[in-house]
């Protein structure tokens, strides 16, 4: 049983450029959520999916921030022209979307915007 | 979601139970209390999570109070891998909001 799995784990990338991050969810979790934490901080809600649909997104989320999981099975989040206060590390967890609801949290992958 | 207080930091002795504490006065009846700890550098891992009763896992367990304002979680053993920031987060179904959370330290 492979749990949530992120790539890449590292990126990094000049300012102004779009970047696109994947995670693949534990198989048969029905809810997928992207969250970003930053030096120091825990991590923040960005978004989440229950199957293919987006239910929820922060107002974290800013115009230059799109998510999609358009199988239910994997999703990628994508950030356009990013900016240095981009630079983060974005972390994806999955939960079964029952009862209690534990979420299962991915390795993340860091962001640096030079 | 509720809001929950935790103390910045705990130091405990390797071997010895580590109680951490967590108010969470404003919680509604339909949330849960979950508790997530998050090893330097890793994504943060659930531990254990309870409603009203008591709960036990093979991690640790989760005592609440019976008017529901507060919650420790206890390590019974604590070994230096449990060094960590430890979260207590009340919610229902869905995101989860995390706090400063309380960052324990293990020390031989």
């Amino acid at each position: 049983d492979t749990g949530v799995s992120q790539n890449p784990r590292h990126k990094i990338t000049k300012r102004g450029q779009n970047v696109t991050f994947r995670c693949d969810p534990i198989s048969e979790h029905n809810r997928l959520y992207w969250y970003r934490q930053t030096l120091g901080q825990g991590p923040e809600f960005l978004t989440y999916f229950q199957n293919e649909a987006q239910l929820e997104k922060s107002r974290l989320l800013s115009d230059r921030f799109s998510a999609e999981r358009p199988k239910g099975s994997f999703s990628t989040l994508e950030i356009q022209r990013t900016e240095q206060g981009d630079s983060a590390m974005y972390l994806c967890a999955s939960s079964a979307g029952q009862g209690a609801d534990e979420q299962y949290f991915g390795p993340g992958t860091r962001l640096t915007v030079t | 979601d509720a809001k929950t207080t935790q103390p910045p930091s705990m130091d405990c002795a390797e071997g010895r139970a580590a109680n951490l504490p967590c108010n969470h006065s404003t919680i509604s009846g339909n949330e849960y209390v979950y508790w997530y700890r998050q090893i330097h550098s890793q994504g943060p891992q659930y531990i254990i999570h309870g409603l009203k009763n008591n709960e036990t896992n093979e991690m640790a367990s989760l005592i609440i109070t019976e008017d529901r304002k507060s919650s420790t979680l206890i390590l019974p053993h604590a070994t230096l891998r449990d060094t960590a920031v430890y979260y207590c987060i009340g919610a229902n179904t869905g995101k989860l909001i995390f706090g400063q959370g309380t960052t324990l330290q293990v020390k031989p």
